[in-house]
């Protein structure tokens, strides 16, 4: 009940173009639910995170679209760029649970010329 | 302002052998964690420090890990002994408070042979 799962493993998408990545989750206690952005050889870093109380969040190029009756969340990139090109981790956390977060398992995106 | 900083970044160790990381969390950071993110998957929580009382440590193998944070800044992690399914980076994380982004350190890379 603890886990998230997430999809696909990898992506490949061109230039310009939308980067979709899609997390579920079992527990309905999660209450907060950020994406994290990893480089080669660097540690994650906060890209973008909601709660539950809104369906969607934009900040730049990155969405958050948030389905809770579905218990889907979703990391949308606009106009992909080489510079996306790393490997991101959705992940859950609920107040009661400290912080603690729990991770999806990461998706490999490659965005090409 | 200075991130989370680790060391060493990398260590070859052989199998039963010791081995301990350190981790410096972002200055007035009252919480701190310790993730292990083997290869292909999410970082895993194992530990969570509020000042120097532990908070969760549900998932760390006490039989052969341990970690301190004597006077509630630095901390260290320890493996003894160290098994092959160890080799894994391992991630320290700290938090302004127990609610907080988490910043994660840029991890050390543990191979075990």
């Amino acid at each position: 009940q603890q886990q998230v799962k997430q999809s696909p493993q990898s992506l490949i998408v061109q230039k310009g173009g939308i980067s979709i990545i899609n997390c579920a989750y079992e527990n309905t206690a999660f209450d907060y639910f950020p994406w994290y952005q990893q480089f080669p050889g660097k540690g994650p870093a906060l890209l973008i995170a909601i709660r539950p109380d809104v369906s969607e969040k934009k900040e730049g190029r990155f969405t958050i679209s948030f389905n809770k009756s579905a218990k889907q969340f979703s990391l949308h990139i606009m106009d992909s760029q080489p510079g996306d090109s790393a490997t991101y981790f959705c992940a859950a956390s609920f107040t009661g649970g400290g912080n603690k977060l729990t991770f999806g398992t990461g998706t490999q995106l490659k965005v090409e010329l | 302002e200075a991130g989370v900083a680790q060391s060493p970044r990398y260590k070859i160790i052989e199998k039963r052998q010791s081995v301990a990381f350190w981790c410096n969390p972002i200055s007035g950071h009252a919480t701190l964690y310790w993730y292990q993110q083997i290869l292909g998957q999410g970082p895993k929580l194992l530990i969570q420090f509020q000042n120097n009382g532990v908070v969760d440590d549900s998932q760390l193998p006490k039989d052969r890990f341990s970690a301190e944070r004597l006077k509630g800044v630095d901390s260290t992690l320890k493996i003894q002994p160290a098994k092959l399914e160890d080799s894994a980076v391992y991630l320290c994380a700290s938090s302004l408070g127990g609610l907080g982004t988490q910043y994660f350190g840029p991890g050390t890379r543990l191979l075990v042979l």
